[in-house]
């Protein structure tokens, strides 16, 4: 069964270094989103991705935070100087066409721990 | 509230029992979704339920979907110790193309 991948599966940081994450979503979908889950708290949106640009984004997504989708396969998301708050879980996902009716699958996630 | 609230916060219960978790949510919905989430992993999804769809049902899972009452329920029946885990709904409004996570029901299964 298809499935969205990332990598790292967990990277350590120094806090101000750029960080690269990585996703690989599923070859036909359309749709793609990083969310990220600060420790013990609640999955929250960043970034949506449709027709190689951004279609929303939240608050939290200032301008650190930058997404690509460089070839037809990945799609990252860099932090350009890291903060220790960024620490947390980066969850890639990717949706098949538009909406309703169709579920968003998620990646396994990367840890992120700036130092 | 928050869109997409879970009720309880935290819930413990022997093996073998029924677990009940409770969603509300504010806006209108296309779908919205059941997730579980093992400590400090990743998500995996369980069960989707449309706008239209008033109960589903995926092996020991069973969901209901009250529009009228902006509200969800997830049943895991018969409990076994691996359904030890946080549990998130998350709703996916109408006209937005995010998906909103709830804070999560953690739920633990007494041997």
């Amino acid at each position: 069964e298809p499935e969205v991948t990332q990598t790292p599966s967990h990277q350590v940081t120094q806090m101000g270094q750029e960080v690269i994450l990585r996703c690989v979503p599923i070859s036909n979908h359309l749709y793609f989103y990083w969310y990220r889950q600060i420790l013990g708290q609640k999955v929250e949106f960043l970034v949506s991705f449709y027709n190689n640009e951004i279609s929303e984004k939240s608050e939290i997504f200032d301008d650190q935070f930058s997404v690509e989708r460089p070839d037809g396969s990945n799609f990252t998301l860099k932090i350009r100087s890291t903060k220790l708050e960024d620490s947390a879980m980066y969850f890639c996902a990717s949706r098949w066409r538009d909406p309703p009716y169709n579920e968003q699958f998620f990646g396994p996630g990367t840890r992120l721990t700036v130092l | 509230s928050q869109q997409g609230e879970e009720d309880p916060q935290a819930l413990s219960i022997q093996e073998g029992e029924n677990a009940t978790m409770n969603c509300s949510y504010k806006t209108s919905i296309n779908n919205l979704q059941w997730y579980r989430q093992n400590s400090g992993r990743g998500l995996v999804h369980l069960i989707l339920i449309r706008s239209n769809e008033r109960e589903k049902h995926s092996g020991r899972l069973r969901v209901t979907l009250d529009t009228s009452k902006k509200s969800s329920s997830l049943l895991i029946t018969a409990s076994r110790a691996a359904d030890t885990a946080s549990y998130f709904c998350a709703t996916d409004p109408n006209r937005d193309d995010k998906i909103i996570f709830g804070k999560g029901t953690r739920l633990h299964i007494l041997p």
